[in-house]
């Protein structure tokens, strides 16, 4: 069974960090792209980031290009997402999620993690 | 980037009414579409993929068509389940935009 458990959000002041993690387990982690998605209490779905299976090819939102990295450790079967300079407008419910097809295939998403809140506030 | 507009925002329907959500593109996706389902204080499910295809386990009252620009996701006979978040996503470049969302309620 295809898992994914999204961790490590919390409450941060602006301008600060904080790192985000999602492991998977029940599928070969290395063969998928994994991406992050967000949304803000009340608002819609808004894809932060993606990796590829092998890491190799990152690609961002524009929302968030030079403040987060994404990351994967394939020998953990984690994913991960590096939050800096964090702004209010960044507070939101942040999702891992797999790719369907494996191999340079993005999307969709056939598997969601449980979301973690990250809440940036003084 | 490739924006998707989702009409409408908000849908009331009443229990074995046909619902239709449009999906529009801002530039031709093929058919690299998808739709996904939401309900409140849960992550997303994916219902259809490539437009028109059911992920599996999804009812079969759910059915998607389109291509280029423009497309539908359309509810058969609305179950009481099926009141949610409805949100499209292309999937044609890499940055994987969503629609802004149709909530359908209870009318």
């Amino acid at each position: 069974e295809v898992q994914l458990l999204d961790s490590g959000g919390d409450l941060v002041q602006p301008g600060g960090s904080l790192r985000l993690s999602c492991a998977a387990s029940g599928f070969s982690f290395h063969d998928y792209g994994m991406s992050w998605v967000r949304q803000a209490p009340g608002k819609g779905l808004e894809w932060v980031s993606v990796i590829r299976g092998s890491g190799d090819v990152i690609y961002y939102a524009d929302s968030v290009k030079g403040r987060f990295t994404i990351s994967r450790d394939n020998s953990k079967n984690t994913l991960y997402l590096q939050m800096n300079g964090l702004r209010a407008e960044d507070t939101a419910v942040y999702y891992c999620a797999k790719a369907q097809l494996g191999g340079y295939n993005y999307g969709p998403f056939d598997y969601w993690g449980q979301g973690t809140l990250v809440t940036v506030s003084s | 980037d490739i924006q998707m507009t989702q009409s409408p925002s908000t849908l009331s329907a009443s229990v074995g009414d046909r619902v239709t959500i449009t999906c529009r593109a801002s530039q031709s996706i093929n058919t690299w579409l998808a739709w996904y389902q939401q309900k409140p204080g849960k992550a997303p499910n994916l219902l259809i993929y490539k437009t028109s295809s059911l992920e599996s386990g999804v009812p079969s009252r759910f059915s998607g068509s389109g291509s280029g620009t423009e497309f539908t996701l359309t509810i058969s006979s609305l179950q009481p389940d099926d009141f949610a978040t409805y949100y499209c996503q292309q999937y044609n470049s890499y940055q994987l935009t969503f629609g802004g969302g149709t909530k359908v309620d209870i009318k």
